[in-house]
């Protein structure tokens, strides 16, 4: 059974802060890794992908991934309320899996 | 506008009632896949399938069938709905070729099984 783990949360940050979001995979052949928003009710939409270790930023956003250690993490620097939603950390092998998602809230 | 479209976006049946969700991807993906969504339990996938008239079982297959009949197309089958079957499903597309192309998912269909 492929793996993918992440802290279910909640997490609680408040507004201006930095949230980090955690997620551990447990296939070695994992290609790319992806992490979607999703607010209640609503469809995963993508934030953002990464394939190569190291760092990828876009805009308030900053994915992490570390091979060797099978990790990826997403920050979001200077957090508003409007990012509070759940991040689901996905990864793609021969098919895509999906953690469970971790709960954001950002606090006025 | 590249898309997965979804239909209907909620269907309230009654237990036994054979019923059909209909996918539709107009961005030429190979792959396509159904996931069922409850609370506490994540993205669960049902079926998925790697391209024409080529289906695989996910996690969570039983009480479903599936059809890849033209690449555009991905139909969920519910042949005898149970209450156990309420919950919010996604359908999603992706292209097979490229490692990095992410998935994209429809709207959503919230059903309710009486």
């Amino acid at each position: 059974q492929k793996e993918v783990e992440q802290n279910s949360g909640p997490l609680s940050v408040p507004e201006g802060a930095i949230a980090s979001l955690n997620c551990t995979y447990s296939d070695r052949g994992s290609q790319s890794f992806f992490w979607y928003r999703q607010y209640s009710g609503k469809s995963p939409e993508l934030i953002m992908f990464i394939y190569s270790n190291g760092d990828k930023e876009d805009g308030r956003f900053t994915a992490q991934l570390n091979k060797a250690s099978q990790y990826v993490s997403l920050l979001i620097r200077d957090s508003q309320p409007s990012d509070s939603a759940t991040y689901l950390c996905a990864v793609r092998g021969d098919q895509f899996y999906f953690g469970t998602g971790t709960s954001l809230t950002v606090i006025p | 506008e590249a898309q997965v479209t979804q239909n209907p976006r909620y269907l309230i049946t009654v237990t036994g009632k054979k019923l059909t969700v209909t996918c539709s991807q107009n961005m030429n993906h190979e792959y396509m896949s159904w996931y069922r969504q409850d609370p506490g339990l994540g993205l669960r996938q049902i079926y998925y399938s790697m391209n024409v008239e080529v289906t695989d079982k996910g996690d969570v297959p039983e009480g479903y069938k599936v059809s890849r009949k033209e690449k555009r197309n991905f139909p969920l089958i519910l042949e005898s709905p149970s209450p156990n079957q309420t919950s919010l499903y996604f359908c999603a597309s992706s292209s097979a070729g490229t490692a990095n192309s992410p998935l994209h998912f429809g709207n959503g269909t919230r059903l309710t099984v009486t």
